[in-house]
């Protein structure tokens, strides 16, 4: 599976739209992007993913590049429950997840 | 309510003793995973299942044993050779594993002194 790197922390305002990247240079054809958050000693919850497509569902979108060399999962409209972990994964549907360190995105009042 | 259930939530133990940790799903999927995840880190993965009565090994497999004799009961024995057993232990299925999406259990923090 292709390597992720994102950054490891973030800040965005309660209400305010959070965008979070992720690079994955070396991404190859039929390698898909997930989206995990892990709230604090919870067990990750699946947000989204995408191939090609930008994806849209009732919690964040993902805009991936033409390229499909990096992508980016907007909240749009962040709450501070929405203080977690993200991580940024690609794998084949067949493989198994490789989740990295994330970036840890704190919502604040 | 479907889902995955993990027992304990917390979990202590001497070294030196095995541990069973317990996952059970009621969503009908026939894939099974263990991950474990240490402080600051991500997961990493210990075992996993396709189907019933199969089982592979992940990235970190020394240490620990499984079975999966149904399909809604995954558990996760680690023994004494376990050098570092503390860490939290998710639990996590797919409809299957071609399937895109896995759910995750609550966790066990094991602790071993």
């Amino acid at each position: 599976d292709a390597k992720t790197t994102q950054p490891p922390s973030m800040d965005c305002a309660e209400g305010r739209a959070a965008n979070l990247p992720c690079n994955h240079s070396t991404i190859s054809g039929n390698e898909y992007v997930y989206w995990y958050r892990q709230i604090h000693s919870q067990g990750p919850q699946y947000i989204i993913h995408g191939l090609k497509n930008n994806e849209t569902n009732e919690m964040a979108s993902l805009i991936i590049t033409e390229d499909r060399k990096s992508s980016t999962l907007i909240l749009p409209h962040a709450t501070l429950r929405d203080t977690a972990v993200y991580y940024c994964i690609v794998r084949v549907p067949n493989n198994d997840m490789r989740f990295g360190a994330g970036t840890r995105l704190t919502v604040k009042p | 309510d479907g889902g995955i259930t993990q027992s304990p939530k917390y979990l202590f133990r001497k070294e030196g003793q095995n541990v069973t940790l317990s996952c059970e799903q009621n969503l009908n999927h026939d894939a099974m995973y263990w991950y474990r995840q240490d402080p600051g880190q991500g997961l990493r993965l210990i075992y996993y299942s396709q189907i019933v009565n199969d089982f592979q090994k992940g990235d970190i497999a020394e240490g620990y044993s499984v079975s999966r004799e149904k399909k809604e009961s995954f558990p996760l024995t680690v023994t004494s050779a376990q050098k570092n057993p503390t860490a939290f232990y998710l639990c996590a299925s797919s409809i299957g594993a071609l399937s895109y999406e896995q759910y995750f259990g609550p966790g066990t923090r094991l602790t071993v002194t």
